[in-house]
């Protein structure tokens, strides 16, 4: 069974720290990665996908793919109160569904 | 990115009724997705929406419980039958977008049953 595992959290960073949030996945023939952020009370909403090893970056958020050690990361610098949400994981293998983690909660304390 | 709308945003049932859950899409896509999330817990598909066919069921999720419907490119609807209180939960459908197999939510519905 494909699995997608996270740190349920909560994590805790103070006002303009960085934000790691981790991901480890088991379906070695993954090829598309991606984290969402949901709200509470709202749906998900895509920050950010990658696809190929190494970084990407998008403003204040990094995603970081390592398909050796299967493991995915979301770097979110200079956090803001507004960043507090749970942030969902999701890995994708070719011609096949989405598999969700079970979400980090991350608390960004003023 | 598609926009995604769902009705009802949210209503309060009685155990044995049954409810129509409908999505709407601004564009046409190809592939249409149904998720359930049970309070506190992460997205679990129920069914893929085929155009033109039967839907795809994950395992533990069936036809007759999760009826569900794909008249064309832009709509679906998914009928949640028989409610008991463990059907409570937030209902979301998705879309993947075709230029970076990205999914996209609607809003959600909101179903509480009594």
């Amino acid at each position: 069974q494909k699995e997608v595992e996270q740190n349920s959290g909560p994590l805790s960073v103070p006002e303009g720290a960085i934000a790691s949030l981790n991901c480890t996945y088991s379906d070695r023939g993954s090829q598309s990665f991606f984290w969402y952020r949901q709200y509470s009370g709202k749906s998900p909403e895509l920050i950010m996908f990658i696809y190929s090893n190494g970084d990407k970056e998008d403003g204040r958020f990094t995603a970081q793919l390592n398909k050796a050690s299967q493991y995915v990361s979301l770097l979110i610098r200079d956090s803001q109160p507004s960043d507090s949400a749970t942030y969902l994981c999701a890995v994708k293998n070719y011609g096949q569904n989405f598999v969700f983690g079970p979400g980090t909660r991350l608390s960004v304390l003023p | 990115s598609a926009v995604i709308s769902q009705k009802p945003s949210r209503d309060i049932c009685q155990r044995g009724t049954s409810l129509t859950i409908q999505c709407q899409v601004d564009s046409q896509v190809t592939m249409m997705f149904w998720y359930r999330q049970q309070p506190g817990q992460s997205l679990t598909l129920i069914a893929t929406a085929n155009q033109g066919s039967e839907a795809t069921y994950e395992s533990g999720f069936v036809i007759d419980k999760f009826p569900i419907s794909r008249p064309n490119l832009t709509f679906s609807t998914l009928t949640v039958s028989n409610m008991s209180p463990e059907d409570s939960s937030i209902y979301l459908c998705s879309v993947e977008g075709w230029e970076t197999g990205t999914q996209y939510f609607g809003p959600g519905t909101r179903l509480t049953v009594l």
